[in-house]
């Protein structure tokens, strides 16, 4: 089955500063890579997703970059705010028999210090 | 719209109980997964429903983890005879069908904290 691999596990930084989170993935069959946002005690938020057949994806301060030949995406984040501090979890699936079941990474804590 | 609900938010089951769980999915999505997310770590797939038919069950841990959802809306995950290890949050999420535009995004729920004594 897949098995996606996240790094860093922790990742601090000052507030405006850029934040870089990196994904790999195992299963070349594998077409959709959502990142999700989690609060302590908080449902996984959606908040930016990208398709195989789609090379980068920008929503205002964030951005994510997919590599297949690599089989690595990565999620950027600009201008970085207190506010994006939480828990930030990639994950790959892919339809057929695996339904769109997600395959998530263990997730980066990402702290912004004003 | 309304979101996923699920109930409880908070459940404390002494070891041995019997637990349900709810998730009361976006109206119209067909699409219906259950996630365990221990503490600390990403959420694991358990089980997904396609309206009423449980079409993939290949993450259940044990025989004694049961999912139903009888008329392709509201599901439940029931749990017998809990064991510690089952101490985690249960997460429902749900989406539209699989189509040619291939796989939809997921909304998840708050998720039910399970806590085994």
């Amino acid at each position: 089955g897949e098995n996606v691999e996240q790094h860093p596990s922790t990742l601090s930084v000052q507030e405006g500063d850029s934040a870089v989170i990196k994904c790999t993935y195992s299963d070349s069959a594998s077409n959709y890579f959502p990142w999700y946002k989690q609060e302590l005690g908080k449902r996984p938020q959606l908040i930016i997703d990208i398709r195989s057949n789609v090379g980068e994806k920008k929503d205002q301060r964030i951005a994510v970059t997919l590599n297949k030949t690599a089989k690595h995406f990565s999620l950027h984040i600009t201008e970085t705010q207190p506010e994006d501090s939480a828990v930030y979890f990639c994950a790959a699936s892919r339809g057929g028999t695996s339904y769109g079941k997600l395959t998530f990474g263990q997730g980066t804590i990402l702290t912004v210090h004003p | 719209g309304a979101g996923v609900s699920q109930s409880p938010r908070y459940k404390v089951a002494k070891r041995g109980q019997d637990v349900a769980l709810r998730c009361d999915p976006i109206s119209g999505h067909v699409s219906l997964f259950w996630y365990q997310q221990a503490l600390g770590q990403g959420p694991e797939f358990l089980t997904y429903f396609q309206n009423e038919a449980q079409l993939d069950k290949s993450g259940l841990p044990s025989d004694r983890f049961f999912a139903e959802r009888p008329e392709g809306s509201v599901s439940t995950l029931k749990i017998q005879r809990t064991q510690q290890e089952d101490s985690a949050v249960y997460l429902c999420a749900s989406s539209l069908a699989l189509g040619l535009a291939g796989v939809h995004e997921q909304y998840f729920g708050p998720g039910t904290r399970l806590t085994v004594t």
